[in-house]
């Protein structure tokens, strides 16, 4: 596609409540990271991979937190029985190249606020 | 681990004036500066970047500018106009690291 998608837009959870949240790439964009922005926040790195191989997760904050890019495209990151300290904007970004110090192109994120 | 810093947390401007924005980092093996514009609904733009190698880049507009010794780097915007109005991320990445971000700067260019 044009651009890195993210769906949904808005996600208003329950507390204890699972959430799934989809990007869809660049087409043919190799690497894939997922950021945490909360509120008036820098966005923080969660997990990063390069095709469907998880390279790094190190930014996840917690077991409930889980990622995946089984065929090297789209991607989910799930968040199991969530809390309120995960209200905060996913932002999914692709770039080109296997490469993390290279241009990123984000998508405009979901809004996750659990209540 | 590297460390960014982005001041100030707000900036307004009277359009046409200019605005500096400016970031500190921590790791000085951090090869790659980014900045990114953040648009409600439009998500992260990246607007310009640069490279350890290269002390200035400039792209109409805007400029970045890299001190490697004294570890900071700016972004300059001249003939603001309102359009310009969003917030700015900068950011930093270590060789074969990940991307870390400032805490961001609200712009506000007034008509």
């Amino acid at each position: 596609g044009a651009g890195v998608s993210q769906s949904p837009r808005y996600k208003v959870a329950k507390r204890g409540q699972d959430v799934a949240l989809r990007c869809d790439p660049i087409s043919g964009h190799v690497s894939l990271f997922w950021y945490q922005q909360a509120l008036g926040q820098g966005p923080e790195f969660l997990t990063y991979f390069q095709n469907e191989a998880q390279l790094d997760k190190s930014g996840l904050p917690s077991d409930r937190f889980f990622a995946e890019r089984p065929e090297g495209s789209v991607s989910t990151l799930k968040i199991q029985r969530t809390q309120q300290e995960d209200s905060a904007v996913y932002l999914c970004a692709s770039s080109t190249t296997g490469r993390r110090d290279y241009g990123y192109t984000f998508g405009s994120g979901t809004r996750l606020t659990v209540v | 681990g590297e460390n960014v810093e982005q001041h100030p947390s707000t900036l307004s401007v009277q359009e046409g004036d200019s605005a500096v924005i400016k970031c500190t980092y921590s790791d000085s093996a951090s090869n790659y500066f980014p900045w990114y514009k953040q648009e409600l609904g439009k998500g992260s733009q990246l607007i310009i970047d640069i490279r350890s190698n290269v002390g200035e880049k400039k792209d109409q507009r805007i400029a970045v500018t890299l001190n490697k010794t004294a570890k900071h780097f700016s972004l300059h915007i001249t003939e603001t106009q309102p359009e310009d109005s969003a917030v700015y991320f900068c950011a930093a990445i270590p060789p074969g690291g990940k991307l870390i971000f400032g805490q961001g700067t609200e712009l506000s260019v007034k008509p």
